[in-house]
């Protein structure tokens, strides 16, 4: 059963600094994964998409990695702002369409 | 364009009482759709998949349920409802080729 852990489960740090979030899973068998952000109340909004053949994905100050030998993603946000905390979740596609979470990783960047 | 449309925004229903929350996929065929429900402080937990018009995949066992009518409704369902069932419920929908899973809005379910 695929599982997957991000790390930090909440990051506090001032504006301006460069994050690393990360996601670990247990089945290297996927589809493709995503990150999203969540702001309090609200939907889910995709970031990134990075299908399974691919390494990265870069879309403005994010840029997500993926290496399915080691069964990690991370989501590398550079000089961050106030505007960026959030709640950010990976999720992956396994064959069969079957999507899985992780638990979130609660970002906040002070002014 | 495709858009996914998600009701009511909110509700609150009695303990016992039924619930129907419907998702509609507008401008795709034949998408996976999903159900989450996220409890305060948690996360995204699937309850239900569908990858075609009648199949449901069920990843929870409780007194939910899920219909897919048509090929772009997808439908949660409870006969009656829990305190524990209360939260925030989301449909998701994505294409059979890996394309980025879209949310839609979510529905915030509060059962007293």
């Amino acid at each position: 059963k695929q599982e997957v852990t991000q790390i930090p489960a909440a990051l506090s740090v001032p504006e301006g600094e460069n994050l690393v979030l990360n996601c670990s899973f247990t089945d290297s068998a996927i589809y493709n994964l995503q990150w999203f952000r969540q702001d309090p109340g609200k939907g889910l909004t995709s970031l990134l998409l990075i299908q399974s053949s691919q390494r990265e994905q870069t879309s403005g100050r994010l840029n997500a990695s993926l290496d399915k030998s080691s069964g990690r993603s991370t989501l590398y946000i550079a000089a961050s702002q106030p505007g960026d905390s959030a709640t950010y979740l990976c999720d992956f596609m396994e064959y069969g369409n079957k999507l899985v979470f992780g638990a979130g990783t609660i970002l906040r960047v002070k002014s | 364009s495709q858009t996914i449309h998600q009701w009511p925004a909110t509700l609150v229903q009695p303990v016992g009482s039924p619930l129907s929350l419907e998702c509609t996929v507008e401008g795709t065929s034949n998408p996976n759709l999903y159900w989450y429900r996220q409890a305060a402080g948690r996360g995204l937990q699937l309850l239900f998949y569908s990858v075609g018009i009648g199949q449901i995949s069920s990843e929870v066992p409780q007194n939910l349920s899920a219909s897919r009518p048509q090929d772009r409704q997808f439908i949660l369902s409870s006969k009656k409802l829990l305190l524990s069932d209360s939260g925030f419920y989301l449909c998701a929908w994505t294409d059979r080729d890996g394309t980025p899973l879209h949310f839609g809005n979510g529905t915030r379910l509060t059962v007293t």
